[in-house]
């Protein structure tokens, strides 16, 4: 079946605390983003990449870091985590090009106290 | 940046109504997309409908663009209590971009049995 998958789906933390969210899509697609998603101001785009080793910022991307070393896999990083980046995030991947939909995962709703 | 703006926010409707969403937007686009989200799940794409195209039709779906306006609307026929959701509109910028879609605060849909 084909799918995005985000891991963890839920997460607490504290403040300072380094975490990691995975990303992993089984299409084959070139192009991976990562959207943050609060109340009132829809999605919002992180970091997106074009292919391994492509990467580059979206509108909010400051507290977060990205890598892309193997096709499928686009992990978010928060070195750092800090309250205002309590937030439902969601990965998304396409085909590379013109005209293409995103498929998403289910999100990985983030709690930082 | 914030592209799409989806009007009205929230909307109420009985089952079996028809439903009308619309969507402006600021710069010119190669094509203009339609996602719904079900409370806190990742989103899922309805239809696209490229820059050249006036109307489009899926199932109780019908996507209509108007470039001179910058605005596009999406009609919901014969409403279900299924449909339920909130739907976001998405534009992707001429000259591709490789930033890909960028996605409007979206409408929230609430269909009353």
């Amino acid at each position: 079946e084909a799918q995005v998958t985000q891991n963890p789906r839920y997460l607490i933390t504290v403040t300072g605390k380094k975490l990691t969210v995975t990303c992993s899509q089984n299409m084959n697609h070139e192009y991976m983003s990562w959207y943050r998603q609060d109340p009132g101001l829809g999605l919002r785009q992180i970091y997106y990449s074009m292919n391994v080793e492509v990467t580059d910022k979206g509108d909010v991307p400051e507290g977060y870091k990205v890598s892309r070393k193997e096709k499928r896999n686009f992990p978010l990083i928060l070195e750092s985590p800090s309250p205002n980046q309590t937030s439902l995030y969601f990965c998304a991947s396409s085909l590379w090009g013109a005209g293409r939909s995103q498929y998403f995962g289910p999100g990985t709703r983030l709690l930082v106290l | 940046s914030q592209q799409g703006e989806e009007d009205p926010q929230a909307l109420s409707i009985q089952e079996g109504e028809n439903a009308t969403m619309n969507c402006s937007y600021k710069t010119s686009i190669n094509n203009l997309q339609w996602y719904r989200q079900n409370s806190g799940r990742g989103l899922v794409h309805l239809i696209l409908i490229r820059s050249n195209e006036r109307e489009k039709h899926s199932g109780r779906l019908r996507v209509t663009l108007d470039t001179s306006k910058k605005s596009s609307s999406l009609l919901i026929t014969a409403s279900r209590a299924a449909d339920t959701a909130s739907y976001f509109c998405a534009t992707e910028a001429s000259g591709g971009g490789a930033d890909g879609l960028t996605f409007g605060k979206g409408t929230h849909l609430i269909i009353q049995p």
